[in-house]
């Protein structure tokens, strides 16, 4: 167990909906992290959170966004899903330090029909 | 641009084997970090060891061990006398020494132990 939580485990929902997966960093750790896993196109980096503020941001779609709250907790919203947002999205955190290595949670397997 | 590069897509051993995961990877950065994490059928990604750039010393865990070769860019994972418990994706991942700390995957080897 990574100490990393996420919800729901599985979702499945319809094109043109919207969604969102929640993630519980590890304790202590501050920064937060998001990924999307696909066959097509492997495991990607979509954006990070620390303490509260945007640190980066990768392949994210405009219809995708995140934020994290006060208590540290990480929301990525999905919206307007097609077909291709189906995927299995993974949040990760990691400590303070500038070598932290990631630790993942179990994931959020999204299916959209 | 970084990128890392795992050719072998599957690989398929019978248990007891040695079997090494290749990782090869680019980057312009001097300081930078190399992962390994293991993917399981359950699905989760399990953080496996770390390996700094300044820090070529290879490592030995218990039945894995990773040989690192910047001469190469080169990030190689034996498992010696394999198990069928070793069955599982594993992907080699590429960090900058950068503020933003997002992992660079390889695309991931599935390795098959066969009993």
């Amino acid at each position: 167990d990574s100490g990393v939580t996420q919800t729901p485990k599985h979702l499945i929902t319809a094109t043109g909906q919207r969604v969102t997966l929640r993630c519980s960093p590890r304790s202590g750790d501050l920064s937060v992290y998001w990924y999307q896993q696909s066959l097509d196109q492997g495991l990607q980096f979509l954006i990070q959170y620390y303490n509260g503020e945007e640190r980066a941001k990768g392949n994210i779609l405009e219809r995708f966004s995140a934020q994290q709250f006060p208590d540290l907790h990480s929301e990525l919203n999905l919206s307007s899903l097609e077909l291709g947002d189906s995927a299995l999205y993974f949040c990760a955190s990691s400590g303070p330090g500038g070598t932290s290595e990631q630790y993942f949670g179990p994931g959020t397997r999204l299916t959209v029909t | 641009a970084q990128k890392v590069t795992q050719a072998q897509t599957e690989i398929s051993v019978v248990e007891k084997e040695d079997v090494t995961l290749d990782c090869v990877y680019e980057t312009r950065d001097t300081t930078y970090y190399l992962f390994w994490y293991k993917q399981p059928p359950s699905g989760e990604l399990v953080f496996l060891i770390r390996r700094n750039s300044f820090d070529e010393q290879n490592e030995i865990s218990g039945r894995y061990s990773w040989n690192f070769q910047k001469s190469t860019s080169s990030f190689n994972f034996t498992i010696t006398a394999s198990q069928v418990v070793d069955s599982a994706v594993y992907f080699c991942a590429l960090r900058d020494s950068g503020s933003a700390r997002q992992l660079t995957f390889g695309s991931g080897t599935q390795l098959t132990v066969l009993p």
